[in-house]
C-alpha cells in the first residue's frame, strides 16, 4: 500500500508539448511539495502546498503550475516543454511540526521526464 | 556559495571499513538538520536526524558543530548494502505548521560505493 504514489513513473514527450504528473499521498500528511533532481543529481524545491495553499513557490517559470484539489493530491502541469525540463520529479509529503515532525519528507518514486 | 556542500565522492572502501561523511551548510539560521539516503534510481529516504549533541543509530553516527556550520555522517562496519548516495539536508529556518521554513535544501550527496 503505497503511501505516496505518483504517475506517470516514465514520460518521453518532445519540445513544446504540455504534460502533467498527478501524485497522491494516503498518510493524512498536510504539506506536500514537488522537488525537481536535475541530471546531476541536485534535488531541489520547486512547490509546497499545507492544506491546498501554496506556500512555496521557489521562482519556478511560469510554465510550471502547481494543483492541489485537497491536501491529499498534489499534480503538477508543465505547458511547452523545454529541453531543460528533463529531469525526476519527485512528490513528496510531510507531517506538521505541531504533531511533533522531525522533518522526514515521504518521497514518491518520481517521474522520470525525457524532453526531445 | 552553495547553500549545502558535500564532496561528491565517489567513496569506495571495503567491507567492514568505516567511513565519514562532512558537510557544510551557509545559512546560520538553519535549525534542523538530516542525513537521507538516496538508492540508484530510487526515492530519498530518511536515514536520520542529526542532533546538536550528536547521535547514533546503530552503526551510524552524526555529529551537528553549529559554530562551523558543519555536519558530519559516521558509518562503521560498512556493509555492501549501504552502497547509496548520502544527501545532506538542512532547513533554512525553525519548522513551523505550514511554514515557508519547513522546505528541505539539500546538498548534491555523497556516493558510497563498499566493496566485497
Amino acid at each position: 500500500d503505497t503511501a505516496v504514489s505518483q504517475t506517470p513513473k516514465y514520460l518521453v514527450t518532445q519540445m513544446g508539448n504540455d504534460k502533467s504528473i498527478k501524485c497522491e499521498q494516503n498518510l493524512g500528511h498536510d504539506t506536500m511539495y514537488w522537488y525537481k533532481q536535475d541530471s546531476k543529481k541536485f534535488l531541489k524545491i520547486m512547490f509546497s502546498y499545507n492544506n491546498k495553499e501554496l506556500i512555496i513557490n521557489e521562482t519556478v517559470p511560469n510554465r510550471f503550475s502547481p494543483k492541489s484539489p485537497d491536501k491529499a493530491h498534489l499534480n503538477l502541469h508543465i505547458n511547452s516543454l523545454e529541453l531543460g525540463d528533463s529531469a525526476v520529479y519527485f512528490c513528496a509529503s510531510s507531517q506538521d511540526p505541531k504533531f511533533g515532525n522531525t522533518g522526514e519528507l515521504f518521497f514518491g518514486e518520481g517521474s522520470r521526464l525525457t524532453v526531445l | 556559495r552553495k547553500e549545502v556542500e558535500q564532496d561528491p565522492g565517489p567513496f569506495n572502501v571495503p567491507e567492514g571499513a568505516t567511513v565519514a561523511f562532512n558537510c557544510t551548510y551557509s545559512n546560520s539560521a538553519s535549525q534542523s538538520f538530516f542525513w537521507y539516503r538516496q538508492d540508484c534510481r530510487k526515492e530519498p529516504k530518511l536515514l536520520m536526524s542529526v542532533y546538536s549533541s550528536g547521535n547514533e543509530d546503530g552503526r551510524f553516527t552524526a555529529q551537528l558543530n553549529r559554530a562551523s556550520q558543519y555536519i558530519s555522517l559516521l558509518i562503521r562496519d560498512s556493509k555492501l548494502s549501504d552502497s547509496a548516495t548520502y544527501l545532506c539536508v538542512v532547513t533554512p529556518g525553525k519548522m513551523n505548521y505550514g511554514g515557508a521554513t519547513n522546505k528541505l535544501i539539500f546538498g548534491t550527496g555523497t556516493l558510497l560505493a563498499v566493496q566485497p
